[in-house]
């Protein structure tokens, strides 16, 4: 069965210090990614998605991932990050049948 | 452009209860998610709607869970009896087509004393 491990569960940081959120799938066919963000009080809403390309995807606010087949990665990366990226992050896998698999989330707190 | 709507946003019920939360997906959206988010994890599919159709509905508790979107609009997902272990963030999301980007409601927060 697909699955989606997200390595880190709660990562603190301070403003302007780089950001890495791992994200590792099982699924060995085509696969589709996704990275979505919780803001506090808000819903899941997309920051980036790979469906075929270009395996750097850029996405809002500044973040980009990498997808790495050899490694089933796809980390979220963000150079320089802003008290405004306190959140939480899920990774998600889709397949061809369109259903989404999601992990068990990162909270990251940026203290200003 | 509105976007996902929910409703309640919370409900607190006892067990035994019965309970129901609405979606109102995003305007032309043919398909329509349910989640359920356990604390501390991430959503996980209940059933998908193609328009009125449920097309996968497996990991959908039958014996006291039922969905319906009956004329391919909104939809109500229903939980009877509840159990304790139901207590969860119930995800309603949407998409103009099958494998495109999910919009994501606020969820119900449902709390079963």
């Amino acid at each position: 069965a697909q699955s989606v491990s997200q390595h880190n569960h709660h990562v603190i940081l301070s403003e302007a210090a780089s950001l890495e959120l791992g994200c590792n799938y099982s699924y060995g066919g085509t696969v589709n990614l996704f990275w979505y963000v919780q803001y506090p009080g808000q819903h899941l809403q997309l920051l980036l998605k790979y469906f075929s390309g270009d395996p750097l995807v850029k996405g809002i606010k500044g973040f980009e991932a990498e997808f790495i087949k050899s490694k089933f990665s796809f980390n979220l990366r963000k150079p320089s990050v802003q008290w405004s990226d306190t959140a939480e992050y899920f990774c998600a896998s889709g397949d061809s049948s369109y259903k989404l698999i999601f992990g068990s989330g990162t909270r990251l707190l940026v203290r200003p | 452009e509105a976007g996902v709507v929910q409703s309640p946003r919370y409900k607190i019920i006892e067990k035994k209860q019965p309970v129901a939360f609405w979606c109102n997906p995003i305007s032309g959206h043919n398909t329509l998610y349910w989640y359920r988010q356990n604390l501390g994890q991430g959503p996980e599919l209940l059933i998908r709607y193609e328009n009125e159709e449920a097309v996968d509905d497996s990991q959908l508790p039958k014996d006291r869970f039922s969905a319906e979107r009956l004329k391919g609009v909104d939809s109500t997902l229903k939980i009877q009896p509840a159990e304790l272990g139901d207590s969860a963030v119930y995800l309603c999301a949407s998409s103009s087509d099958q494998g495109g980007e999910q919009y994501f409601g606020p969820g119900t927060r449902l709390t079963v004393t």
